[in-house]
């Protein structure tokens, strides 16, 4: 049973317009959450996280939203740019950083110009 | 260049061979895993190494076969493999716990795309 779901598996967006990537979890423990990227053949690239003691965690054009009553998190780009064309993973953990990561089968994100 | 390396980048082995998987991280942490990504699933954990101690097996079949022997080093032994073990592998390091403090952000390797014939 999935415990971290990502239920789009592709999202079409216009350049210069927001991106919204949505991540559903079932799993009460997870107390951190972290967005990667990935392009294809590399591995997934840290993007951005957030602790469950916060409900927003942001960092230049991307931010994170946490709900914790709804066990919902979504990751926003704003503006979109043609680079981050690529598939991202939403990832949770608990217990602590030097537990594995449990995550999202990912949602492939494209640009359009 | 990154500071998680593997090698091979891409293999391909008899289900009778046997082989390992190498990855070295320059990062200075002191937390390594393996993941597993087959085609349509989510990145899998498999093996949690902290300061070279194993802490996790993700009731990882035995025919894959962990080792670390320093933490910048982490192999996965593989031998007597099935078709459906092949998969994307990926190499992770964090700086695990540190005096109490969780560190959470994982750091991942370019992984090596393994095929089983």
């Amino acid at each position: 049973d999935q415990q971290v779901k990502q239920n789009s598996p592709s999202l079409s967006v216009q350049e210069g317009r927001i991106s919204i990537l949505n991540c559903d979890y079932t799993n009460s423990m997870f107390d951190y959450f972290l967005w990667y990227k990935k392009y294809p053949a590399e591995g997934p690239t840290f993007l951005i996280s957030i602790s469950s003691i916060k409900d927003k965690n942001e960092d230049g054009r991307f931010t994170v939203f946490l709900n914790k009553s709804a066990k919902h998190l979504s990751l926003h780009i704003v503006p979109s740019q043609p680079g981050d064309s690529a598939v991202y993973f939403c990832a949770a953990s608990e217990r602590g950083g030097a537990d594995g990561l449990t995550f999202g089968k990912g949602t492939h994100l494209i640009i359009q110009p | 260049e990154t500071g998680v390396t593997q090698t091979p980048r891409h293999l391909v082995m008899g289900m009778t061979n046997k082989k390992s998987l190498k990855c070295e991280q320059h990062l200075g942490h002191n937390a390594m895993y393996w993941y597993k990504q087959s085609a349509k699933k989510p990145l899998e954990l498999m093996f949690v190494y902290n300061f070279k101690e194993q802490t996790e097996n993700n009731s990882v079949p035995s025919r894959f076969s962990p080792e670390c022997p320093n933490s910048s080093h982490l192999f996965l032994h593989l031998h007597t493999l099935q078709p459906e073990d092949s998969a994307l592998y990926l190499c992770a390091s964090s700086q695990g716990w540190i005096s109490g403090t969780k560190t959470y952000e994982q750091y991942f390797g370019p992984g090596t795309r393994l095929t089983v014939t």
